[in-house]
């Protein structure tokens, strides 16, 4: 049982240079979200999206950019790499009922911008 | 979303009690508290959740008082294992999807 699958786990970027992490969920949840972690810090979300076709933005959603064509997948594009996106990025996969949820997530993204 | 404050960082002893308490004074009649831990270099995970009074599973208890304005995680008999960042979360259901986590309580288990 695969959970929540983040590629790549380590990535460098050139300021200006731009990418994709990937997220992937095996468990048929509607809503998924990105987070940002910065060190000693907690987590900031960035986008969250509670069906496929349907994004919306978190607390900063700004350099990143974000699609839902299907249940499974949610990559987050980062447009233009800046050294202040040097973070921990993690991708969570959620389930909502009858007023309880409960977040699944990946393994995180360290990225490195220099 | 109920804003919620918890202490940014307790200490304790190897095999003594923890309790983390988290305010959460505008919380809603539909809100659910939930509660996650994350270790370093790891995403957080769920440990608990509820609505009222007591509830308990294999990993922490989580008490409510009847107002329902603060919850207390407790933690029975901490190991190292169980220095982590916990943070707690109100009012997330449907229509209210937005899963923010404030900067948590950093629980530190001394040998």
């Amino acid at each position: 049982n695969a959970g929540v699958t983040q590629t790549p786990k380590f990535q460098v970027l050139k300021t200006g240079q731009s990418m994709t992490l990937q997220c992937a969920q095996d468990m048929n949840h509607e809503y998924m979200s990105w987070y940002r972690q910065d060190p000693g810090m907690g987590l900031r979300l960035i986008h969250y999206s509670v069906g496929a076709g349907i994004t919306d933005q978190g607390e900063v959603p700004n350099g990143y950019n974000v699609s839902r064509s299907t249940t499974e997948d949610f990559p987050l594009r980062l447009l233009s790499a800046a050294p202040s996106q040097t973070s921990v990025y993690f991708c969570a996969s959620s389930y909502f009922g009858q007023g309880k949820a409960e977040a699944f997530f990946g393994q995180g993204t360290r990225l490195t911008v220099v | 979303l109920a804003k919620t404050t918890q202490p940014i960082s307790m200490d304790s002893y190897e095999g003594q009690e923890v309790n983390i308490t988290c305010s959460h004074n505008n919380i809603a009649t539909n809100d659910y508290i939930t509660w996650y831990q994350q270790f370093p270099s790891q995403g957080p995970r769920f440990i608990i959740q509820g609505y009222k009074t007591k509830v308990t599973n294999e990993v922490a208890s989580l008490f409510i008082p009847a107002d329902r304005k603060s919850s207390t995680l407790s933690l029975p008999r901490v190991s190292l294992s169980d220095t982590a960042v916990y943070y707690c979360l109100v009012g997330v259901n449907f229509g209210n999807e937005k899963l923010t986590f404030g900067t948590g309580t950093r629980l530190t288990i001394i040998p």
